[in-house]
């Protein structure tokens, strides 16, 4: 089944804690993306990824690092978690650009 | 950054009616709309797309509109079913994989 997996899917943690979230793709896509989803503010794209080892910053990269050392994985990491990093985060793919990004089921991340 | 932003933040319809949900944006170097949908504790599903050389494209029941005059985005679901109750969102994309998404409506089907 195609389909973009996210792990965890929650997460609770306290501030300065690193935390990687990953997520991989098995449908040979070379667009990757993270976003970010608060109440009254849409989805915001933290960092985006067109190909390995080529990412670029999204409208919100602060705090965020992300890393494409394989087609299919495009993980999140989070060096020192802040409380305003709490939100419900995506992951998605797409084929080519422009396309339809498929999503992953989203990581409710609390940060203490 | 970018603003994309949708005219009403809730809409409610009576079953077998016709739904407009509509979307402002910003930009007029955007060259990709997108309409998403998305139901409570799942990510965003696509539900259709439209390029900038285009002003209109139907699906199944939905038809997205442009309006690149007014920069402007409506989405239309024909015969509002209950299963169409969910959070919708549009999204443009500049250059790259570079995307901007609106806050969101969210449609009530009322049986």
């Amino acid at each position: 089944e195609a389909q973009v997996t996210q792990n965890p899917r929650y997460l609770i943690t306290v501030t300065g804690k690193k935390l990687t979230v990953t997520c991989s793709q098995n449908m040979n896509h070379e667009y990757m993306s993270w976003y970010r989803q608060d109440p009254g503010l849409g989805l915001r794209q933290i960092y985006y990824s067109m190909n390995v080892e080529v990412t670029d910053k999204g409208d919100v990269p602060e705090g965020y690092k992300v890393s494409r050392k394989e087609k299919r994985n495009f993980p999140l990491i989070l060096e020192s978690p802040s409380p305003n990093q709490t939100s419900l985060y995506f992951c998605a793919s797409s084929s080519h650009s422009p396309d339809t990004q498929y999503f992953g089921p989203g990581t409710r991340l609390t940060v203490l | 950054g970018e603003s994309v932003g949708l005219h009403l933040p809730t809409l409610s319809v009576q079953e077998g009616d016709n739904s407009i949900i509509n979307c402002a944006y910003s930009n007029s170097a955007s060259d990709y709309f997108i309409w998403y949908k998305q139901e409570s504790g799942k990510g965003p599903q696509f539900i259709i797309d439209i390029r900038s050389n285009m002003d209109k494209r139907q699906g199944q029941r939905v038809t997205v509109l442009l309006n690149k005059t007014v920069k402007h985005l409506s989405l239309q679901i024909a015969a509002t079913q209950p299963g169409d109750s969910a959070v919708y969102f549009c999204a443009e994309m500049l250059a790259g994989n570079q995307f901007y998404f609106g806050t969101g409506t969210s449609l009530t089907v009322i049986p």
